[in-house]
């Protein structure tokens, strides 16, 4: 039973390009958070999805980052226009959906981004 | 808002010997405590959980216990190894908020040396 997946792994921009990060939930998990964890910091909530909607986007910056969950294929957070402050690991973890386990979270390996 | 406050590390120890890693939580419910562990370079792994008062959450030889009357979720463990330095992060999940979302403290890293 394959664990989060996450990739790229590592992932270098440019100011001002654009960053796509994909996540795969363990098989069966219909929910997913994405957190990002800043140098020496511990890891903040950005999103909550389920498939197809967004539940809880509170901690998402207002500009520059979305994030979604189609029906088919991986969670996407997707940052534009990309700065320094960027850089950082963003971890997505998922959840499965019955109600018992729906609030213990499995994480993936991370990507970091590097904003040169 | 919620809030997790955890010891400020590093935490240095010798092989065998004992480990208490402190953690005191706000939340606006009654959450759902847990401590995560994450290796260098690589993503965090649940250790243990407790959701509900009293509780003792235990796995590898760690263990913690929710004490609601003084907020707290401190990790311990007798007799730490080598393979244990990583960093701790202790974490709570308040579904009355509106969500699962995971609040976390700053993390406590920890070192073992033989």
């Amino acid at each position: 039973n394959a664990g989060v997946m996450q990739n790229p792994r590592h992932l270098v921009r440019r100011r001002g390009q654009e960053a796509r990060l994909r996540c795969s939930p363990m098989k069966g998990h219909s929910h997913v958070y994405w957190y990002r964890q800043l140098p020496e910091e511990g890891l903040k909530f950005m999103v909550y999805l389920q498939k197809e909607n967004i539940i809880d986007e509170s901690g998402m910056p207002k500009e520059r980052f979305s994030a979604e969950f189609p029906k088919e294929g991986p969670s996407i957070l997707r940052i534009q226009q990309v700065v320094r402050g960027d850089s950082a690991a963003y971890f997505c973890a998922s959840s499965p959906p019955e109600e018992t386990y729906k609030e213990t979270q499995y994480f993936g390996p991370g990507t970091r981004l590097l904003v040169l | 808002g919620d809030s997790v406050t955890q010891m400020e590390g590093p935490v240095t120890l010798s092989e065998e010997a004992f480990l208490t890693i402190n953690c005191t939580y706000t939340a606006t419910g009654y959450p759902s405590l847990f401590w995560y562990v994450q290796y260098p370079g690589e993503g965090l792994q649940l250790l243990l959980k407790a959701t509900k008062a009293d509780d003792k959450g235990s796995n590898k030889g760690f263990e913690a216990t929710y004490r609601k009357e003084t907020t707290s979720f401190h990790l311990e463990k007798g007799s730490v190894q080598v393979s244990d330095s990583a960093v701790y992060f202790c974490a709570l999940s308040d579904s009355g908020a509106g969500s699962y979302q995971l609040t976390f403290g700053k993390g406590t890293k920890l070192s073992v040396i033989p």
